[in-house]
């Protein structure tokens, strides 16, 4: 299995409602990476888990919250979000620790905040 | 400044014709990536590089090191080569973990047949 499994690929919610992105890869890696994606702008970093572990968070607002249940498996859980948090939003993973790891990207889960 | 820098950032070709993107980046990297991304789409990972080049089907990657450049060139390119092609790069592992990648604008490519 060399893929990074997302969904839901489509998302709509109201501010008020909390929802779930989920994240799936079984490829052994052990670094996983939430991006989000504007129309038409490059990927922004969110968070970083290594070893299942959150290492790196740039500044999300805390209506993103992140979890890594398992080496295999990312979350991220949305509370009150607001319509500019529409975007495309992207998981990833790698290896750590080789001094050239490949990423795999998933498809992305399409959200729209109404 | 943007540390990764593409151009062009959009190009228009016609079925057939040679296409090079050129990307420069002014920190020191692990390894430079070329990605891919269809409308609507997710990423695809076209190449991982650290010196050389690479080659897959009609896709070439070049980077020199020194120069911090590098070049993803496209053979006989097709139709369905139109996508956004984005050069992002991995920072040395200071810390000894991931950081994620960092990415250019990307370049918006069309070729018409």
């Amino acid at each position: 299995d060399t893929e990074v499994t997302q969904t839901p690929k489509h998302l709509v919610m109201g501010m008020t409602n909390k929802k779930s992105l989920k994240c799936e890869q079984h490829m052994g890696h052990r670094a996983m990476y939430w991006y989000k994606q504007k129309a038409k702008k490059p990927p922004e970093l969110m968070f970083v888990y290594s070893y299942e572990k959150l290492s790196i968070n740039e500044s999300v607002p805390s209506r993103f919250s992140p979890e890594c249940p398992n080496s295999s498996l990312l979350n991220l859980h949305l509370h009150a979000l607001q319509p500019e948090d529409s975007a495309l939003y992207l998981c990833a993973s790698s290896q750590i620790y080789l001094a050239n790891y490949g990423y795999t990207f998933g498809s992305g889960t399409r959200l729209t905040v109404v | 400044k943007n540390e990764v820098e593409q151009s062009p950032q959009n190009l228009t070709a016609q079925e057939g014709e040679f296409i090079t993107i050129n990307c420069s980046y002014s920190v020191g990297i692990s390894a430079l990536h070329w990605l891919q991304q269809h409308p609507g789409g997710g990423i695809v990972s076209l190449f991982m590089l650290s010196s050389g080049k690479k080659k897959h089907g009609r896709l070439i990657a070049t980077i020199n090191i020194q120069e911090k450049h590098s070049s993803l060139h496209i053979t006989a390119s097709h139709p369905r080569d139109s996508a956004v092609y984005i050069c992002a790069v991995t920072l040395p592992p200071w810390g000894g973990g991931a950081d994620g990648l960092t990415f250019g604008k990307g370049t918006h490519l069309i070729i018409q047949p």
